[in-house]
Parts: structure tokens; sequence; C-alpha cells
């Protein structure tokens, strides 16, 4: 299974609801990523978790919160966003964390995010 | 911080033809890993091809090859004989150690190439 799967593909939220997005890989990969990609540019880091624990925050709103349940499992939370927030997540996973031989990316097919 | 230059927002290739990509960065690493990602419409990221700083083969991968040139910081795609799945937005990466952002990826602005029949 070389396969990171995100659900849901589209979703849809008023700015005062609340919402997960999940990401899943059964690689065994010990570092998980979430990007930011808005329409004709580059994906944009957010968070990266190295053995379960947020080791990255590049200055992204509290209004999104990462969890890492455990190794294969990475969730966004979502709550009170703006309109420009809307815009296609990426999750992102590799082998480790730390190793000189970590780096190559396997991407998801993201979650298309619209909030109304 | 390092950062990646795509200077061509658009190119256009003939089917059949040969296309390159044009890709500059800067750095003062001395290892350190370059990547080309296309992001079909599905919005999929896929690993066109990568490069290791420290070998100094250019990499290549059925049509796709780079011409990597590290004292001049450049590191251009080339794709040949393209077909029209080839249209995509293509990506230029750059992965280095950081104390900030640990092994994450850095891209570029980005090359939209059109195929035309």
């Amino acid at each position: 299974d070389t396969e990171v799967t995100q659900t849901p593909k589209h979703l849809v939220m008023g700015m005062t609801n609340k919402k997960s997005l999940k990401c899943e890989q059964h690689m065994g990969h010990r570092a998980m990523y979430w990007y930011k990609q808005k329409a004709k540019k580059p994906p944009e880091l957010m968070f990266v978790y190295s053995y379960e624990k947020l080791s990255i925050n590049e200055s992204v709103p509290s209004r999104f919160s990462p969890e890492c349940p455990n190794s294969s499992l990475l969730n966004l939370h979502l709550h009170a966003l703006q309109p420009e927030d809307s815009a296609l997540y990426l999750c992102a996973s590799s082998h480790h964390p730390d190793s000189a031989t970590n780096e190559k990316l396997f991407f998801g097919s993201g979650t298309q995010l619209s909030v109304l | 911080a390092q950062t990646v230059t795509q200077s061509q927002p658009e190119m256009s290739v003939q089917e059949a033809e040969t296309v390159t990509l044009s890709c500059t960065y800067d750095t003062s690493e001395s290892d350190y890993y370059l990547f080309w990602y296309k992001q079909p419409p599905s919005r999929q990221m896929i690993l066109v091809i990568r490069q290791e700083a420290y070998k100094q083969q250019n990499a290549t991968e059925n049509r796709f090859s780079v011409n990597f040139q590290k004292a001049a910081k450049s590191f251009s795609l080339k794709i040949s004989d393209s077909q029209l799945g080839d249209a995509a937005m293509y990506f230029c990466a750059y992965r280095s150690w950081d104390s900030n952002s640990g092994y994450a990826l850095n891209f570029g602005k980005g090359t939209s190439l059109l195929v035309t029949p």
C-alpha cells in the first residue's frame, strides 16, 4: 500500500461550523504534513508531525488545529474558518523525519474546502 | 531560507516535441535534494523525478530528464516526446534539513504546461 488517503474529497462549511479533515497512510511513515494550496499557487506548508509530535507550525491561525492520534493518522480540525481559508488541503507523508535518506514525500489527493 | 524560482508561468509544446522547464534555487547548503512534481487537473501531486545534490549524473526517468548545474544552482526539466497526458502544472521543489522546517519541501510557483495536438 503506497497511498495516502484523504477524506472527505470535498467539504463545504459555514463560518460557524466545526469540521475535521482526515489523512491516513499505512506505509510506516513517521513524518506527516499538512499543506494548503490556493488555486494556481504552490502548496504552502502548515504543519509537520515527526514521530506523532508536532515539530513545525508555520504560524498557522489557531482556527486550524492539527492532531496526530497515531503514526498512521493525521487530522486537521477546523473551527470558525474564514472564506479566505477556502483551498485545497493536501496531506503528505515520508519515511523518517530525521534521516538523510528521507527525501520523498507521498501526497494524498487532497480535500477541496469551501468556506461560505 | 531557501528559495525556488520558476521563471516561466506558462509553457506550450506540441505533441511529440521536446520542452524544457526552468528552475533555479538559492541555498547555502551543500547537501540537498531537488524534485519536479506534476499536478494535473485532478490536483494529485505526482513525483516526476528527483536529484540528489551530491550526484553529478543527471537523473532520468523514461521521457523525463533533468539538467542539474550545481554551481549555477539550476535544475531544469526536459520532457521528450511530449504527450497530451503531460499537460499539468509542474512544480520544482527543494529539500534540505532546516532547523525550522525540518525536511519539508520548498516549492517554486509552478509552470503550467499546455500540450497541443
